[in-house]
């Protein structure tokens, strides 16, 4: 299994200033058909899981462009250029490139 | 509007069993894979287990193998998860969600005690 490793646990971070998650595979991500299917989700407290970036970097669909996601191989980061206050919650990696799919342990965004 | 909308979820003792109903509108789902994943208390996004467009083809998560079973209806256009020998362990929020994550419902919830 791959199992997805984030860092930090918490982002305690200032409105206004970048956050940068970091998200670690133990194995490659390459599906054998060339893509790497991880994505992050971004979950606020009482809602379910909102889809930011696919295919790890590209935005969904509404998603605001001071999110961003890049990566290779087997280490993925989520930047936000400038936290704001609706950005608050937890987020999460997940690879869907081979079964089972699994998430990393998720990230507590929080702001100062 | 694009809607997932679970239910069945409730109080089960160990050893119990449940079956999770996922019901959706403003989306065909006999076009996606779709998968079950929960939230246990104090932990992180699990996936449980997903079901190929067709009906054909499942996996699931080590944990739940033998004891859980997805299913769908494309022409109700609906989702099941039927869970069997519950343990407390299977205490958590369980959403529905399309394989490519991009929509999700709000979640049931399952206490086993």
């Amino acid at each position: 299994d791959a199992v997805m490793t984030q860092t930090p646990l918490s982002s305690p971070v200032t409105l206004g200033q970048p956050a940068s998650i970091s998200c670690r595979s133990s194995q490659s991500l390459v599906h054998t058909d060339g893509n790497i299917y991880l994505s992050w989700l971004h979950q606020r407290p009482g809602q379910p899981p909102r889809l930011l970036i696919y295919k790890v970097s590209n935005r969904f669909s509404g998603v605001p462009d001071r999110f961003s996601g890049s990566g290779a191989g087997t280490d993925f980061t989520l930047e936000i250029s400038r936290v704001e206050a609706e950005d608050v919650g937890v987020y999460y990696c997940v690879q869907t490139t081979q079964f089972p799919l699994t998430f990393g342990g998720g990230t507590k965004v929080e702001i100062k | 509007e694009v809607q997932l909308v679970e239910s069945g979820g409730g109080l089960v003792q160990p050893g119990g069993s449940l079956r999770l109903s996922c019901a959706a509108s403003g989306f065909t789902i006999k076009s996606h894979w779709m998968s079950w994943i929960r939230l246990a208390p104090g932990k992180g996004l699990e996936w449980v287990g997903n079901i190929k467009q067709d009906g054909t083809e499942t996996h699931y998560v080590d944990s739940v193998r033998g004891r859980f079973t997805i299913s769908r209806d494309n022409a109700r256009n609906s989702l099941y998860l039927q869970m069997d020998s519950l343990t407390a362990e299977d205490t958590a929020v369980y959403f529905c969600a399309s394989s490519f994550m991009d929509v999700w419902g709000k979640g049931t919830t399952v206490t086993v005690s």
